[in-house]
C-alpha cells in the first residue's frame, strides 16, 4: 500500500459524459501527478499540482482539467469523454517539488476508466 | 520533446539473469528511475540513478551512462514474482517543473519455471 488513495476504482460511462476521478495523497506529500495509462502504453504525463498550484503540465487535453485543494486532495475531470478516453488513470505523489534524491513516485492503485 | 526506447518483451527462466535497457533522447536529464508494475496494478519504484554507475538493491541493479543516454535494469536469480511490466522514466525538466517523470512504454518481463 503507498499511501496514495484513488477513487472511484472501476468507472463505466458513455461517450459525452463528464466524470471526475479523485486522489489523496501520501500524509505529508505536497506534490500531486495524474498519469494517464492506455492499453499496452507507458505511462502518459498529464498533470503535477504542487501545494495547491499547478507546475507542470504533459499531454493533458482540453477536455480534461484538475485541480488541487487546500487539503492536498486532488481532482481530474473528464468531460465530453470520447471512446479513446477509455484508460488507466494515475495519481501520484511526493513529498518535494522534485521527490527531489531518489526520483521517487508513489502511485495509487488507478481509476480504470471504460466509455462506451 | 522526449523519447525514451526499451524492449517490448523480454524472456526468461527462473534462477536466471536479465537485462533491461533504456536509451533515452530528452532535452534535459536529472537521473533515471525504475518501476515495476504487476498486471495494470499501482507502479512501484525500483531504483534511481542520478549520476553514472551501478547502483545494486538486493536482486535488482540498475546502470546509467549519461554520456551515451544509456541505462539499464540488471534483475538476478529471477523468480516468478518479477514477471511484471518494468519502466524506465526520466527526470527532464529544470526549474519549477523538475516532478515532470517521462516513462517508457515498458518492458514486459516473462519468466518461466
Amino acid at each position: 500500500d503507498s499511501g496514495v488513495t484513488q477513487t472511484p476504482k472501476h468507472l463505466i460511462t458513455a461517450t459525452g459524459q463528464r466524470v471526475t476521478l479523485r486522489c489523496s495523497p501520501r500524509s505529508g506529500d505536497l506534490s500531486v501527478y495524474w498519469y494517464q495509462q492506455s492499453l499496452d502504453q507507458g505511462l502518459q504525463f498529464l498533470i503535477q499540482y504542487y501545494n495547491g498550484e499547478e507546475r507542470a503540465k504533459g499531454n493533458i487535453l482540453e477536455r480534461f482539467s484538475a485541480q488541487q485543494f487546500p487539503d492536498l486532495h486532488s481532482e481530474l475531470n473528464l468531460s465530453s469523454l470520447e471512446l479513446g478516453d477509455s484508460a488507466l488513470y494515475f495519481c501520484a505523489s511526493s513529498v518535494a517539488l522534485a521527490g527531489l534524491g531518489t526520483g521517487e513516485l508513489f502511485f495509487g492503485e488507478g481509476s480504470r476508466l471504460t466509455v462506451l | 520533446g522526449q523519447s525514451l526506447e526499451q524492449p517490448s518483451e523480454v524472456t526468461a527462466v527462473e534462477g536466471a539473469i536479465v537485462q533491461i535497457n533504456c536509451t533515452y533522447q530528452t532535452s534535459g536529464f536529472y537521473g533515471l528511475s525504475w518501476y515495476q508494475q504487476h498486471d495494470g496494478g499501482a507502479p512501484t519504484f525500483l531504483s534511481y540513478n542520478g549520476l553514472d554507475g551501478l547502483e545494486e538493491t538486493g536482486r535488482f541493479s540498475s546502470f546509467l551512462s549519461r554520456s551515451d543516454s544509456y541505462g539499464y535494469l540488471l534483475l538476478q536469480e529471477l523468480q516468478m514474482k518479477d514477471s511484471a511490466s518494468y519502466f524506465c522514466a526520466v527526470r527532464a525538466d529544470r526549474g519549477s517543473t523538475l516532478g515532470r517523470l517521462y516513462f517508457g512504454r515498458g518492458t514486459q518481463l516473462t519468466v518461466w519455471p
